[in-house]
């Protein structure tokens, strides 16, 4: 059973561009979240999807950044415009879809985003 | 303010000996807490649960401990191994209807054969 993937697994970005981060989480996982680690910082919670519905983002600027987990496919983060301070790891992570919340989270190994 | 704290300073110990690291938390009523394995340049991996009313949980060579009155989790390795280098991240599961976690930022440990 493969783990959860990202890709790209490194990603280098003008400012002003776009960059879009993809996650397939682990097979038969249909929780995804997504975190983000800035150097010497904790990861930071941004948002949690189910299929076709964005559960909480909370953690989520409100401008520029968007997710999606469609029904088919990866779930994608997209950051429009991009600005330096987006360089950062990004780290997605799953679950299965059961009740109980003891769950441990699998996580990707990340996408390195560099803004120049 | 709600705070998650996790000794910043790198631990470095001998390799046999016991790493204890804190995380110690204000202002929030965590669940569960998880504590998390991270290698340079990898994503976290998971290694404990313990729930909020139980004092301790071990697996193999790892204790935790979780202490609601004094709002602090202890992680214990013992006989450490330089294969334990590697920084770790409590995280707090907090009961808002779906598993939301929020992280410290982690203490690295360092093992010295």
């Amino acid at each position: 059973n493969a783990g959860v993937m990202q890709n790209p697994r490194h990603l280098v970005r003008r400012r002003g561009q776009e960059a879009r981060l993809r996650c397939s989480p682990m097979k038969g996982h249909s929780h995804v979240y997504w975190y983000r680690q800035l150097p010497e910082e904790g990861l930071k919670f941004m948002v949690y999807l189910q299929k076709e519905n964005i559960i909480d983002e909370s953690g989520m600027p409100k401008e520029r950044f968007s997710a999606e987990f469609p029904k088919e496919g990866p779930s994608i983060l997209r950051i429009q415009q991009v600005v330096r301070g987006d360089s950062a790891a990004y780290f997605c992570a799953s679950s299965p879809p059961v009740e109980a919340r003891n769950n441990e989270q699998f996580f990707g190994p990340g996408t390195r985003l560099t803004v120049l | 303010s709600q705070k998650i704290e996790q000794n910043s300073e790198a631990l470095n110990i001998q390799e046999g000996k016991t790493a204890t690291l804190t995380c110690n938390y204000t202002n929030y009523s965590p669940a569960y807490l998880q504590w998390y394995r991270q290698d340079p340049g990898r994503g976290p991996v998971f290694l404990l649960l313990i729930r909020e009313n139980e004092k301790e949980k071990r697996k193999e060579r790892l204790k935790v401990t979780f202490d609601t009155t004094l709002k602090q989790s202890l992680f214990h390795i013992t006989a450490s191994q330089p294969a334990d280098s590697a920084t770790y991240l409590c995280a707090l599961d907090l009961p808002t209807g779906f598993q939301k976690l929020v992280f410290g930022t982690g203490t690295r440990l360092l093992v010295s054969p």
